[in-house]
């Protein structure tokens, strides 16, 4: 079945490094692709989205392509910041119910 | 706009007993599905609700139930509750699964978070 395999946590960086968090997946056909944003106690926000082949979604600095020879769907930022400290999950819609299916997520703080 | 909104959103439980989780789907959105996020997990399909009826299920037992009511809320039932339903339970909204364009984007509420001892 559809499934989205995160790579393992935390991730532990200083302020202003670079950030790549690696997501790939396994579907049928070409589903959209989300990552999602989990900041403590609260609930999850859309952090961007790509909905076919070779598009990039970005917001708030971050950019992740969505590589269909590859499956694959990376987050990246050029410089983080201890704003950015969360839990990122990747996902995809799919399954035979056409719902989302979300990675493991991957924890990542930022220290000054 | 109003968001996603969930209630309540710190509950404790002991076991057998049963729980209601609302829930308020943001302003124009007419689905509501229900995710549950166990401690250090990603979040898991429980069902969806479209035009006030079950709409998909993931791999969840009966005793998870659920309603949609005709202003698009939502509640989530759980029965004779288990140690292992203790988790974060996750309402979000989204526009109508059939609409042409839709990505499949969900909008979430902060959760309501269920201890069961």
């Amino acid at each position: 079945g559809d499934s989205v395999t995160q790579m393992e946590g935390p991730v532990t960086l200083s302020e202003e490094a670079f950030l790549t968090i690696n997501c790939t997946y396994t579907a049928t056909g070409y589903p959209s692709l989300f990552w999602y944003v989990q900041y403590p106690g609260e609930g999850l926000q859309l952090l961007l989205k790509a909905t076919k082949a070779d598009d990039k979604g970005s917001n708030k600095g971050f950019e992740a392509t969505y590589r269909k020879e590859t499956t694959s769907f990376h987050l990246e930022k050029g410089s983080v910041q201890v704003s950015d400290s969360a839990v990122y999950f990747c996902a995809l819609v799919g399954g035979s119910q056409g719902n989302l299916i979300f990675g493991k997520g991957t924890k990542l703080s930022v220290k000054p | 706009e109003t968001g996603v909104t969930q209630s309540p959103t710190h509950l404790i439980k002991t076991r057998g007993q049963q729980v209601t989780l609302r829930c308020s789907s943001q302003s124009g959105h007419n689905t509501v599905s229900w995710y549950q996020q166990a401690l250090g997990q990603g979040p898991q399909f429980i069902f969806q609700y479209y035009r006030e009826e079950e709409n998909g299920r993931g791999n969840f037992p009966p005793r998870f139930s659920g309603l949609q009511f005709p202003n698009y809320s939502s509640e989530l039932n759980v029965n004779a509750l288990e140690l292992d339903d203790s988790a974060l339970y996750l309402c979000a909204s989204s526009l109508d699964p059939t609409r042409r364009g839709n990505t499949g984007e969900l909008f979430f509420g902060e959760g309501s978070r269920l201890t069961v001892l």
